[in-house]
């Protein structure tokens, strides 16, 4: 069975601070999403990225691909309220199938 | 371009009755995914299809639950005699391609509730 282990489950900090999530693989994927869900609405896309070593930037969001395609990270510099969430990852293979991490639960307090 | 659409928004049911979540894919995309996802919990999946086909339902029971995606209309997921442990947010998901080319677009779910 795959499996895409999230960490951590569960962040609390101040504004202003900084966090990185992670999401890692024993297996390889050909791209890897990145999710933001808000209570009461569906998970919407933040980014996908694709090409071993590749990192992302939006804003203050940078998210960051494994030379293997094996795992991700995402860091947020200086965060605020509203990047309160739950961020979600998603590995996806060569064929449809996508698997899911368990999801960072995100509070920044102001 | 309207986004994808489920209805209802909240369902309520008692035990013993079917459950019937629509879900409209965003024009132009022929996958769709179900998820089921508890509160504070990430998503899980249950069932993948393309017009007219399931392609993959691993995720699904195969007692009580069905789903379907007609060459017209929406995607349906039937839970018949609904029991409490179906209380969740389903959400659909829809994109034009397969995952590894393509996101997931989400709906804003159906929160089932079973009294």
């Amino acid at each position: 069975t795959q499996l895409l282990e999230q960490s951590p489950q569960f962040l609390s900090i101040q504004e202003g601070e900084n966090l990185t999530v992670y999401c890692n693989s024993s297996s390889v994927f050909s791209s890897l999403q990145w999710y933001r869900q808000e209570p009461g609405e569906g998970p919407v896309l933040l980014v996908t990225v694709v090409t071993g070593g590749e990192v992302k930037k939006l804003k203050r969001l940078t998210f960051q691909f494994g030379d293997a395609r094996k795992d991700s990270s995402l860091h947020i510099t200086a965060a605020q309220p509203g990047d309160t969430g739950l961020y979600l990852c998603a590995g996806a293979r060569a064929d449809y199938q996508l698997i899911w991490g368990a999801g960072t639960k995100l509070i920044i307090k102001p | 371009n309207a986004g994808v659409m489920q209805n209802p928004r909240h369902l309520v049911r008692r035990r013993g009755q079917e459950a019937r979540l629509r879900c409209s894919p965003m024009k132009g995309h022929s996958h769709v995914y179900w998820y089921r996802q508890l509160p504070e919990e990430g998503l899980k999946f249950m069932v993948y299809l393309q017009k007219e086909n399931i392609i993959d339902e691993s995720g699904m029971p195969k007692e009580r639950f069905s789903a379907e995606f007609p060459k017209e209309g929406p995607s349906i997921l039937r839970i018949q005699q609904v029991v409490r442990g179906d209380s969740a947010a389903y959400f659909c998901a829809s994109s034009p391609q397969p995952v590894y080319n393509s996101p997931l677009h989400f709906g804003n779910g159906t929160r089932l509730t079973v009294t």
